[in-house]
């Protein structure tokens, strides 16, 4: 059973444009979330983080914001660039369990030039 | 660092043949998680092991696969015998303890025909 679901296997965004990323959780004792960026051919790669006392977090172009009510984070990026277009995961994991991390199924960015 | 090392890049073997994937993790990480990625179910944790005792091993599809850890430096994962859904990602993974950072290898690509 899958505690973390990205539901939009595919995004297309223009170059420039916001792109944004949704991730949905039923686990409530997760209590920090990660993004992973992932190209072809490669293993995934930490992009942002957030815990779960915080409702936003900014690190350049990539912002994550936590919905603990709703179970729901996005990945805001802003403004997306050619580079940006990947295999995005979302990953959950909580402290009672080791912080062992949960993935989605991934969503894949394509920037349009 | 060479991070971590996973071997082969690609695997193609017959239904029923025995597979070995192996993963050199980085030095003085102490855990290590095998990790399988399909379109549908995305990143699907396997086993991890903790200072190479395997401490999780509830996501093994079946008796089929098998992991070890003799030391910190090599673990493998074995599949045996081979069918055509075991085709595949493989990624192995570690980290520094509970709450240091995953680092992805480049994964194993598995194809049973």
């Amino acid at each position: 059973d899958q505690q973390v679901k990205q539901n939009s296997p595919s995004l297309s965004v223009q170059e420039g444009r916001i792109s944004i990323l949704n991730c949905d959780y039923t686990n409530s004792m997760f209590d920090y979330f990660l993004w992973y960026k992932k190209y072809p051919a490669e293993g995934p790669t930490f992009l942002i983080s957030i815990s779960s006392i915080k409702d936003k977090n900014e690190d350049g172009r990539f912002t994550v914001f936590l919905n603990k009510s709703a179970k729901h984070l996005s990945l805001h990026i802003v403004p997306s660039q050619p580079g940006d277009s990947a295999v995005y995961f979302c990953a959950a994991s909580s402290r009672s369990n080791d912080y062992k991390l949960s993935f989605g199924a991934g969503t894949t960015v394509t920037v349009r030039a | 660092d060479a991070g971590v090392i996973q071997s082969p890049r690609h695997e193609v073997t017959e239904m029923g043949q025995e597979v070995t994937l192996r993963c050199k993790p980085i030095s003085g990480h102490d855990y290590l998680f095998w990790y399988r990625q399909t379109m549908m179910r995305g990143l699907e944790l396997l086993i991890y092991f903790n200072n190479n005792v395997p401490i999780d091993d509830s996501g093994m599809p079946e008796d089929r696969f098998s992991a070890k850890m003799p030391n910190a430096s090599f673990s493998t994962l074995k599949i045996q015998p081979s069918e055509p859904r075991d085709s595949a990602v493989y990624f192995c993974a570690s980290r520094r303890g509970r709450t240091g950072g995953y680092t992805f290898g480049s994964g194993t690509r598995l194809t049973v025909v």
